[in-house]
């Protein structure tokens, strides 16, 4: 059975203070797997696709890495505009239906 | 410009009661989706359809009956609300396989 994990659940940084979030997954034939960021009272923002292990993807401050077995967000300077719940999901092969599969989130609180 | 709208925003009723929600997105993305988000923020599909085409139903009460009248909307009713049903329901939508979801701001269902 297709599985997303997440860890941790949750992290307090102080400004300027980098971290890591983890995403472990289980899935038969990788798609995509992708990282959204929810803020309280919104939807997921999507923020990066991963497609093969080795692939990496930047913005601002969050750079998002790929192995076979995971996924890493790294916050690269926190700022406190950063805290927000952080989603991984990922996409199977079994059938072309786009169904996300999601983990449960690593809440991120950044201090000033 | 809004790309995933969903309405209403909050939906307050008494068990037992019927109630729709309604989304529309102006992507022009051919699939659409419902996402259930439990009180743990843990986001679990429910339907998807491609094209006005049924392609997921996940393990779903019978009472949760999906319509998409054309490829740029997607509504959800749902018969005899439980106390159960509370939760944030999401429109999403997406373009082709694989790929990410757009989500709306969800619809937060409260049953009293």
């Amino acid at each position: 059975e297709d599985q997303v994990t997440q860890s941790p659940e949750a992290l307090r940084l102080q400004e300027g203070e980098s971290s890591s979030l983890n995403c472990s997954y289980t899935v038969s034939g990788l798609r995509g797997l992708f990282w959204y960021r929810q803020d309280p009272g919104k939807g997921p923002e999507f923020l990066f696709t991963l497609y093969s292990a080795g692939e990496e993807k930047e913005k601002e401050r969050l750079k998002a890495t790929l192995t076979k077995k995971e996924s890493f967000l790294h916050i690269t300077a926190p700022k406190p505009e950063d805290s927000a719940t952080y989603l991984c999901a990922v996409q199977g092969g079994s059938g072309n239906t786009g169904k996300l599969i999601f983990g449960q989130g690593t809440t991120l609180q950044v201090k000033p | 410009d809004t790309a995933v709208s969903q309405t209403p925003k909050y939906l307050v009723t008494q068990m037992g009661n019927d109630k729709s929600i309604k989304c529309e997105q102006n992507l022009g993305h051919d699939t659409m989706y419902w996402y259930k988000q439990d009180s743990k923020k843990f986001l679990k599909i429910m339907f998807s359809y491609n094209n006005k085409e049924l392609i997921i139903n996940e393990t779903v009460p019978n009472r949760f009956s999906p319509k998409s009248p054309d490829k740029a909307h997607l509504n959800l009713h749902i018969n005899s609300l439980e106390l159960g049903d509370s939760a944030v329901y999401f429109c999403a939508s997406s373009q082709g396989f694989p790929g990410p979801a757009h989500f709306g701001d969800g619809t937060r269902l409260s049953i009293l």
